[in-house]
């Protein structure tokens, strides 16, 4: 099995542009889609990129993914941060979750 | 609208039993896969079972593997996972998931969790 591994934290000020990492150091990051989910306190998480890059319907265009088989890493980028998007993000491929990553919006 | 409801969450001892249900409504529950992912206290997500849409299919994460049973009942739309053999580090939230399309790993609706508490 691999792993998926993620920054433990990021924070940004309001209106700011944040990018996750999600690195596979086992096989390629392109075997598998990934996909990206974000989960607010007490709540179950929502997912907010499938396929490596597609937004579900709902979930705003200030969020994208995308994948770079050479870094083996994918990435979640939040742009125009809002309040709102404080929250922890994880990645997921096949049965894998990432180590997950909380986003602090200063 | 897809919702999923779980139940069947409680405390039990170490070495006991306990059977999840997750009532599915808004979709033909027949035609998708289904899993289970929880979340221990404060920690993060981790993938438990999946089951294809006969029940003719299943997979686990090693760590239950041999001690949970994941099913299903299409007549009832209801997934379900027996866990027995139940440790201390069972204890963990646990959802239902659904993915967007008929199958696949991909997690694009969930329940909102049920609580189980192995402790002595």
């Amino acid at each position: 099995n691999f792993m998926l591994t993620q920054p433990h934290s990021v924070s940004e000020s309001p209106g700011k542009t944040v990018t996750i990492s999600c690195t596979r150091r086992s096989g390629s990051i392109a075997s598998n889609y990934v996909q990206w989910y974000q989960q607010r306190p007490g709540s179950a998480p929502t997912i907010v990129i499938y396929e490596d890059n597609q937004r579900p319907s709902g979930v705003p265009d200030r969020f994208s993914g995308s994948i770079d088989s050479s870094s083996k890493s994918a990435s979640l980028t939040i742009s125009g941060l809002k309040t709102e998007d404080e929250a922890d993000y994880y990645c997921q491929s096949y049965g894998v979750f990432g180590t997950g990553t909380k986003v602090t919006v200063l | 609208e897809v919702q999923l409801v779980e139940s069947g969450g409680g405390s039990v001892q170490p070495g006991g039993s306990l059977r999840l249900s997750c009532a599915a409504s808004g979709f033909t529950f027949s035609n998708y896969w289904m899993h289970w992912v929880r979340q221990a206290p404060g920690k993060g997500l981790v993938w438990v079972s999946r089951i294809n849409i006969d029940g003719s299919s299943t997979y686990y994460a090693d760590s239950v593997k041999g001690r949970f049973t994941v099913s299903r009942d299409n007549a009832k739309n209801t997934l379900y996972l027996q866990m027995n053999s139940l440790r201390a580090e069972d204890t963990a939230v646990y959802y239902c998931a659904r993915p967007l399309g008929d199958s696949g790993y991909d997690f694009g609706y969930w329940g909102q969790g049920t609580l189980v508490t192995v402790s002595s």
